[in-house]
Parts: structure tokens; C-alpha cells; sequence
């Protein structure tokens, strides 16, 4: 069975640009995760999704920070202006009515 | 969130030893999580627990559910080189089935 799919695993840009990151959590779960890993402030929850209705987004960092969630199947979460200070690695995961979430492999975005 | 102390932050072991690492939280927790982390991959889940007292098995691996629900604890019985890795406690964030992570013990095993 396939896992969390991530796309891209990489991406650089520069500041200013838009980056858009995407997501297909585990088919059948109904409660998708953004989190972000960084060394200084370890994994942090972004967003929590349930039946594709955000639930908390209170870990977004700024306004620059957006995700939607469509449909069951997609996710994507868009930062616009991207800043240095961004660059992290960014995880999806998702899970079915449980704590025990899947994650995906990551995408590691670097900003200069 | 809740706060997710864990410890040791790094261990460094020879291969054969059996390795010990704990968590504690600020808050009471109905749940506790474990995953790994390999480089460049994303957290894989090893052992869930719900339950206070409860001792669960994953292999060589086995965790604990403290009985003040305010810690757990996970163990590694004899070692091998491809324990290698960041191991990460994760209980409920306050809201539905987002997880808090703990900031990791990263162990690395030499042969």
C-alpha cells in the first residue's frame, strides 16, 4: 500500500518567491498533519485537518503561510512570500480517527 | 502545547548493549507514541500506548505507559547498527489527533 506521498522532497528559491508544497495522505484517512522540523524548535504542528475541515491552525506560522485542503486526497501547503527563515523540513502525515499517524518522507526547503 | 522533556538527548553505544531512554510530559496524557526518524526519512511510528502501567513490545523494543501517565519510557534490548537513528516521544496536542513531539534522543550504535 502506498504511504503519505510528498512532492516535492526538494525545493530552493529565493526570497520572495512562492512555494507550494503538496501532500496525498494514506487512502481511507480522514485527519491530515502539516508539521515542520527545524533543529533549533524540533517538529511543530502547522495545521490539523479532519474530513478536510482545518481544525487548528494556530501553529501557522504567519499570514504568509496558507494550506487548503480540497478534497480526501490532496493537500497543499503555500508560502507566499517565502524568507529565509523558513527553510525546514516540512512533513505531512495522516492518520484515521487515532493519534497514530502516518508521516510522509519530507520536503526539505531551503530559502536564500 | 504540553511540554515533552526527553532524555538522554544523544547516546552512543556499541553494538550488543541495551539502550533506555524516557519522556516526560507537564501534562497527564491518555496516550503515548514512539517513533524513529533515519536521516532524510520521516518519523516512522514503532509502539503506541494507552493505557497507564501498560508495557508493549515492537521486537527488541519495548515501551512503557508510566503510571502517572506522565512519562514512558523505551527500551532497546541488544543493539545493532541499524537502530541508528533519532527515537522521538509524542503524546496529544490539545487539540483532536495532533501529536506534541519531544525534542529526541539520537542514538547511534558503532559495530
Amino acid at each position: 500500500d502506498a504511504g503519505v506521498i510528498q512532492s516535492p522532497r526538494h525545493e530552493v528559491t529565493e526570497m520572495g518567491q512562492e512555494v507550494t508544497l503538496r501532500c496525498k495522505p494514506i487512502s481511507g484517512h480522514n485527519s491530515l498533519f502539516w508539521y515542520r522540523q527545524t533543529m533549533m524548535r524540533g517538529l511543530e504542528l502547522l495545521i490539523y485537518f479532519n474530513n478536510n475541515v482545518p481544525i487548528d491552525d494556530s501553529g501557522m506560522p504567519e499570514d504568509r503561510f496558507s494550506a487548503k485542503m480540497p478534497n480526501a486526497s490532496f493537500s497543499t501547503l503555500k508560502i507566499q512570500p517565502s524568507e529565509p527563515r523558513d527553510s525546514a523540513v516540512y512533513f505531512c502525515a495522516s492518520s484515521f480517527s487515532t493519534n497514530e499517524q502516518y508521516f510522509g518522507p519530507g520536503t526539505r526547503l531551503t530559502v536564500t | 502545547g504540553q511540554q515533552l522533556n526527553q532524555s538522554p538527548q544523544s547516546m552512543f553505544i556499541q553494538e550488543g548493549e541495551d539502550v533506555s531512554m524516557n519522556c516526560t510530559s507537564s501534562s497527564i496524557f491518555n496516550t503515548w507514541l514512539w517513533y524513529k526518524q533515519d536521516p532524510g526519512e520521516g518519523p516512522v511510528l514503532l509502539i503506541a500506548l494507552y493505557k497507564a502501567g501498560e508495557l508493549t513490545s515492537n521486537g527488541r523494543l519495548t515501551a512503557q505507559f508510566g503510571i502517572t501517565r506522565k512519562d514512558s519510557f523505551l527500551n532497546i534490548s541488544a543493539s545493532i547498527p541499524s537502530d541508528v537513528g533519532i527515537y522521538f516521544c509524542a503524546g496529544p496536542h490539545f487539540s483532536g489527533y495532533a501529536l506534541n513531539f519531544g525534542k529526541g534522543t539520537s542514538l547511534l550504535v558503532t559495530p
